[in-house]
């Protein structure tokens, strides 16, 4: 059965940090891109990050380039969400989710979400 | 970025009526090789997102066959041809012609 777990989420300050991790099972991992995808409280889905199969391939949006580093451990089953420097507007609950189209479409699989809170 | 908009933004719905849900993008979501890049996705109350539609009208598996997706270019359309009560929830298109992918702003849709 094909799983996805995400974990790592909590209250951070503006201006800290917080690893996501997004453990991986029932599938083999290398052979997908894998998105970020966050929901702020009440509001819609937007799309984070994506990273190929053998991270030759890593895409960000806008809002958190430069402050977010995506990356993968495929021998560990894992997909990782490095997030500096957060600020308010990143709190939101944060999925991870398969890709069967790449870079981006199809996600077929998606976790049951971590929740992220920046304030102060 | 690719904007796109989805109309109505709820909908309320009798058991056993149609529904139909317009997303309109304003750039072209279809290629040369006549792929259109449009994901439809469905987020039930308290759940993930959960994926509906590929490639604007294939249903991904498991999905019943009373959802169609079709479309082209920067007009497309999801209907439910007749709804039933665990359809409810927020229903997002999402393209994937360019990057970043952008979603809908989301349509809810609850039973009358």
């Amino acid at each position: 059965e094909v799983q996805l777990v995400e974990s790592g989420g909590g209250l951070v300050k503006p201006g800290g940090s917080l690893r996501l991790s997004c453990a991986a099972s029932g599938f083999t991992l290398s052979s997908y891109s894998l998105n970020w995808v966050r929901q702020a409280p009440g509001k819609g889905l937007e799309w984070v990050s994506s990273i190929s199969g053998s991270s030759s391939y890593i895409s960000y949006a806008d809002s958190v380039k430069g402050r977010f580093t995506v990356s993968r451990d495929n021998a560990q089953n894992s997909l990782f969400l490095q997030m500096n420097s957060l600020r308010a507007e990143d709190t939101g609950v944060y999925y991870c989710a398969r890709v069967l189209r790449d870079p981006v479409m199809k996600m077929d699989f998606w976790g049951q979400g971590t929740l992220v809170t920046v304030s102060s | 970025d690719i904007v796109m908009t989805q109309s109505p933004l709820s909908l309320s719905v009798t058991p056993g009526e149609p529904a139909a849900i317009s997303c309109r993008s304003n750039q072209s979501l279809q290629q040369s090789n006549a792929h259109k890049y449009l994901d439809w996705y469905l987020q039930k109350p308290g759940q993930s997102p959960q994926l509906l539609i590929f490639l604007g009208s294939n249903r991904a598996p498991g999905v019943p066959d009373r959802f169609s997706g079709s479309g082209s270019g920067t007009d497309f359309t999801l209907k439910i041809n007749r709804v039933e009560a665990e359809d409810v929830g927020v229903y997002y298109c999402m393209q994937g012609q360019q990057i970043p992918p952008t979603f809908g702003q989301g349509t809810r849709v609850d039973i009358k």
